[in-house]
């Protein structure tokens, strides 16, 4: 099956403490992003990818780190620094860059604060 | 920054209704998309309608876009209470390498 896929479903963090949120796509997409999603509010973008080893800030970069050494993967990690990590987080793909692309979002991770 | 506000903020009918729900932006865009989420899971991608474009359907879908006023609309038909989800316009803008998401309209179908 072709698809998103994020681990783990439910991630759980302690204070002062980075964790990894994994996302890999077998799409053979392009483009790459991760989103924070807080009850209730849409999805604020945290870092987008568009090619290999490249990665750009999108609105809420602060507290969170990437990197995409594959095409396939682009994990995302909290860090100790966001103080507010407690939120429902979607990574997404898409084919490239033309008009009309549309992005195709993995079942998500839910991050808890201990 | 979010560029599209859905209004309203809930929706609930019946079984066998239409539900509208609005999507307005500020900026100009190449695109406007509706995204459906059902609770706890990722978004799935419903239709796309591009600025040229005035209106497009898929099955029980119909999307409207009024670029002069900045608005888009998303009517389901005959609701099912499959339909029950939370329902987001997305706008693509010039660099399209981004889509920026609205709030959403939490749409309630009871059988």
């Amino acid at each position: 099956d072709g698809g998103i896929t994020q681990s783990p479903k439910y991630l759980f963090r302690k204070e002062g403490q980075n964790v990894t949120l994994s996302c890999e796509q077998n799409l053979n997409h392009d483009a790459m992003y991760w989103y924070r999603q807080d009850p209730g509010q849409g999805l604020r973008l945290i870092y987008y990818s568009q090619i290999v080893n490249d990665f750009q800030k999108g609105d809420i970069a602060e507290g969170y780190s990437v990197s995409r050494e594959k095409k396939e993967s682009f994990p995302l990690t909290v860090t100790s620094a966001q103080k507010n990590p407690t939120a429902f987080y979607l990574c997404a793909s898409k084919k490239g860059q033309g008009v009309g692309e549309t992005q195709y979002f993995g079942p998500g991770t839910r991050l808890l604060v201990l | 920054s979010q560029q599209g506000e859905e209004d309203p903020q809930a929706l609930s009918i019946q079984e066998g209704e239409n539900a509208t729900m609005n999507c307005s932006y500020k900026t100009s865009i190449n695109n406007l998309q509706w995204y459906r989420q059902n609770s706890g899971r990722g978004l799935v991608h419903l239709i796309l309608i591009r600025s040229n474009e005035r209106e497009k359907h898929s099955g029980r879908l119909r999307v409207t876009l009024d670029t002069s006023k900045k608005s888009s609309s998303l009517l389901i038909t005959a609701s099912r209470a499959a339909d029950t989800a939370s329902y987001f316009c997305a706008t693509g803008g010039g660099s399209n390498y981004k889509l920026t998401f609205g709030k959403g309209t939490l749409l309630t179908v009871n059988p």
